[in-house]
């Protein structure tokens, strides 16, 4: 069975730019989170979609989007890149939803912005 | 909303020796508290959870003690290896909410 994948892996922006992340889940899962990571600040999260369906959203700015389609895969859009945005963004997959079981992470899109 | 404290941030130990990571949650509902592994460049891997309903789980070299009076949790790490060295992550939720992590302890296993 195929892991969560991310796309694309790394990827260079400029401030003021936009990016979106894309996550394809483990065939079957319905709940799609992501996550921000940097250093020092572990894991941080931002959203979790359940059948395409936003359930929960964390603690950041409206320039951070996300959705879900159909078939579980996700995206999550940052509008107007600042240098602070710069990080490991991880994508994790579940069964039902992530508060009641195993989250599976995929690889992560590393953002770097200049 | 939910508050996980993680202590060590970075944590040393020979070879052979345990390890113990501590967490804190502030949330007195919370009642599902897993453990995260990240190698070097690798994704967070589950490598044990609790419940609230359990006061210690053990698997193999590995084991979670959870105190719900005093709202804090620990993963012990006995016979450490060289690849025990990662970054441990602790979280905890209630159930309602998504997980909230812990900001990490760096073990690192000196042979």
């Amino acid at each position: 069975k195929a892991g969560v994948t991310q796309t694309p892996r790394y990827l260079i922006k400029t401030r003021g730019q936009q990016v979106t992340l894309s996550c394809s889940p483990i065939s079957g899962h319905r709940s799609v989170s992501w996550y921000q990571q940097t250093p020092g600040q572990g894991l941080q999260f931002l959203f979790e979609y359940f059948s395409e369906t936003q359930r929960n959203k964390g603690n950041f700015p409206g320039r951070f989007s996300g959705r879900q389609f159909s078939n579980s895969r996700s995206e999550m859009n940052v509008s107007t890149l600042e240098l602070g945005d710069s990080a490991l963004y991880l994508c994790a997959s579940s069964l039902a939803s992530s508060d009641t079981g195993e989250l599976f992470f995929g690889e992560g899109s590393r953002l770097t912005v200049l | 909303g939910e508050n996980v404290e993680q202590h060590p941030s970075t944590l040393s130990v020979q070879e052979g020796d345990s390890a113990v990571i501590k967490c804190t949650y502030s949330d007195s509902a919370s009642n599902y508290f897993p453990w995260y592994k990240q190698e070097l460049g690798k994704r967070p891997q589950l490598i044990i959870d609790i419940r609230s309903n359990v006061g210690e789980k053990k698997d193999q070299r590995i084991a979670v003690t959870l105190n719900k009076t005093a709202k804090h949790f620990s993963l012990h790490i006995t016979e450490t290896q060289p690849e025990d060295s990662a970054v441990y992550f602790c979280a905890a939720t209630t159930g309602n909410t998504p997980l909230v992590f812990g900001k990490g302890t760096r073990l690192s296993v000196i042979a």
